[in-house]
C-alpha cells in the first residue's frame, strides 16, 4: 500500500528549528522521476506549497520562506525532511507532505498532515 | 506568483442541488489545474486533474473545464458526501498556488 505519514513535534517555540519527517511507504524518494512536496495549512486558512524534493535531489522552495527551509531525504530513500528555522506564530499551520504525479505538477498522493503549534 | 482566486467563498445547498464554484488565475495557465476537496481535520484529496480529467475513483458527478484564466469545478447532483472544502491549484509554475477554498455547506 503506497501511504506517507507525517511526524514531528506539536509544539515548537519562536525562533527554534521545525523539524518534521514525511515517512514513505510502498515508493520510494530514489526511484526515478519521484517527487514529494511539503505544503502547510494554516488553521482556518487555505493551502500554501513549501518545498519540493526530486529522486535526484533537486529541491525547489517557496520564496515566501526560501531563507528559512531547508528539504532533503534520507540515504533510504524512504523519509523526506524538512526543517523551517526561526519559526514564529505565523508558522503554526498543518504540515503536509504528499507525492506529485508523474509528469504533472500536482499532488495525487497526500499524508494525513501533522499540527504544529508555534507558541513560547 | 501566480494568484488563484474562487468564488464564491460559500456557498449553501441542498442534497441533489447542482453546484458551480469557478477558479480564475492572474495569469493564463493553459489546463494546468487542479480540483481538491477537503473536510475537516482531513487531507486534501484529489479530484480532477488537467482541468478536466477526473482522478480515477471520483464519482462522475464531479466534472472540471475551462482554459487560461478561467476555470469551473461542477457537482451535477450533490450527495451528502460532497459537503466540503474544494481547492483549486495552479500546476503551471512556481511556486504552485492554490486559491483561497470554496465551503460547500448544506442548506
Amino acid at each position: 500500500q503506497v501511504t506517507l505519514k507525517e511526524s514531528g513535534p506539536a509544539l515548537v517555540r519562536p525562533t527554534q528549528t521545525l523539524t518534521v519527517t514525511c515517512a514513505l511507504s510502498g515508493f520510494s524518494i530514489t526511484t526515478n522521476g519521484v517527487r514529494v512536496s511539503w505544503i502547510r495549512q494554516p488553521p482556518g486558512k487555505a493551502l500554501e506549497w513549501l518545498a519540493r524534493i526530486d529522486w535526484d535531489d533537486a529541491q525547489f522552495y517557496s520564496s515566501s520562506v526560501r531563507t528559512r527551509v531547508t528539504i532533503s531525504k534520507d540515504a533510504s530513500g524512504n523519509e523526506v525532511v524538512l526543517k523551517l528555522t526561526n519559526v514564529d506564530p505565523t508558522d503554526t499551520a498543518t504540515y503536509f507532505c504528499a507525492r506529485m504525479a508523474v509528469a504533472t505538477n500536482i499532488f495525487d498522493l497526500w499524508g494525513q498532515g501533522i499540527p504544529v503549534t508555534v507558541s513560547s | 506568483d501566480i494568484q488563484m482566486t474562487q468564488s464564491p467563498s460559500y456557498v449553501s445547498a441542498s442534497v441533489g442541488d447542482r453546484v458551480t464554484i469557478t477558479c480564475r488565475a492572474s495569469q493564463g495557465i493553459v489546463t494546468y489545474l487542479a480540483w481538491y476537496q477537503q473536510k475537516p481535520g482531513t487531507a486534501p484529496k484529489l479530484l480532477i486533474y488537467a482541468a478536466s480529467t477526473l482522478q480515477r475513483g471520483v464519482p462522475s458527478r464531479f466534472s472540471g473545464s475551462g482554459y487560461g484564466t478561467e476555470f469551473t469545478l461542477t457537482i451535477s447532483s450533490l450527495h451528502l458526501e460532497d459537503f466540503a472544502t474544494y481547492y483549486c491549484q495552479q500546476a503551471d509554475s512556481f511556486p504552485y498556488t492554490f486559491g483561497q477554498g470554496t465551503k460547500l455547506e448544506i442548506k
